[in-house]
């Protein structure tokens, strides 16, 4: 099936700790993107990327990393550089620019504790 | 920077009342997006705006596009339970990649 898989769905991590959240498309899509989203609030872009082996940080990209060495996959560490990371983590791809649509995963649940 | 506004934030109606949920930004832009979240799940497309006085409807959502004024609204006709939702709208910057969402609508429809 054509689609976003995002893993793990649930992570708990000690605080201090580096963790890596999967992004995997399988849409051809050329831009991917991550969002934040805490509970009962909007979702906040923290990086996307256009095309492989760019990107570009959003709105609140501190604390965070991403690479694009494949077209389907967009990894996103939380670095123990950020304050505050629990949250729910979306991933989303699209065809980019011309006006379409943007695609979300499952997303994942990280909790720091 | 472009932002994104959405009002009411919350919002209690009863079945088969109607009502609109607004969403302004603060630039030009010509591509606006209706999505639908349900609690502790993803987000769900529901509607593509891409020109002035575009007007999209399924169901009982009809969502429309001002552009001069940077406005999208996303009206509901005769509310139904199955409608309880989070309610976003998001734009993208024109000619950018980049997709801006709004702080949502929570909408319940009491029955």
């Amino acid at each position: 099936d054509g689609g976003i898989t995002q893993s793990p769905k649930y992570l708990f991590r000690k605080e201090g700790q580096n963790v890596t959240l999967s992004c995997e498309q399988n849409l051809n899509h050329d831009a991917m993107y991550w969002y934040r989203q805490d509970p009962g609030q909007g979702l906040r872009l923290i990086y996307y990327s256009q095309i492989v082996n760019d990107f570009q940080k959003g709105d609140i990209a501190e604390g965070y990393s991403v690479s694009r060495e494949k077209k389907e996959s967009f990894p996103l560490t939380v670095t123990s550089a950020q304050k505050n990371p629990t949250a729910f983590y979306l991933c989303a791809s699209g065809t980019g620019g011309g006006g379409n649509t943007i695609y979300f995963g499952e997303g994942s649940w990280l909790t720091v504790v | 920077e472009l932002k994104v506004e959405q009002n009411p934030l919350f919002l209690s109606m009863q079945e088969g009342k109607n009502y609109t949920i607004y969403c302004n930004y603060s630039t030009t832009s010509d591509r606006l997006y209706w999505y639908r979240q349900d609690p502790g799940k993803s987000l769900e497309s529901l509607f593509v705006l891409l020109s002035n006085g575009a007007v999209k409807q399924e169901g009982r959502l009809m969502a429309s596009l001002d552009t001069k004024a940077r406005l999208s609204t996303l009206h509901i006709t005769a509310a139904v339970h199955d409608l309880s939702a989070t309610y976003f709208c998001a734009v993208a910057t024109s000619g950018t990649y980049k997709y801006i969402f709004g702080t949502g609508t929570r909408l319940k429809v009491l029955a």
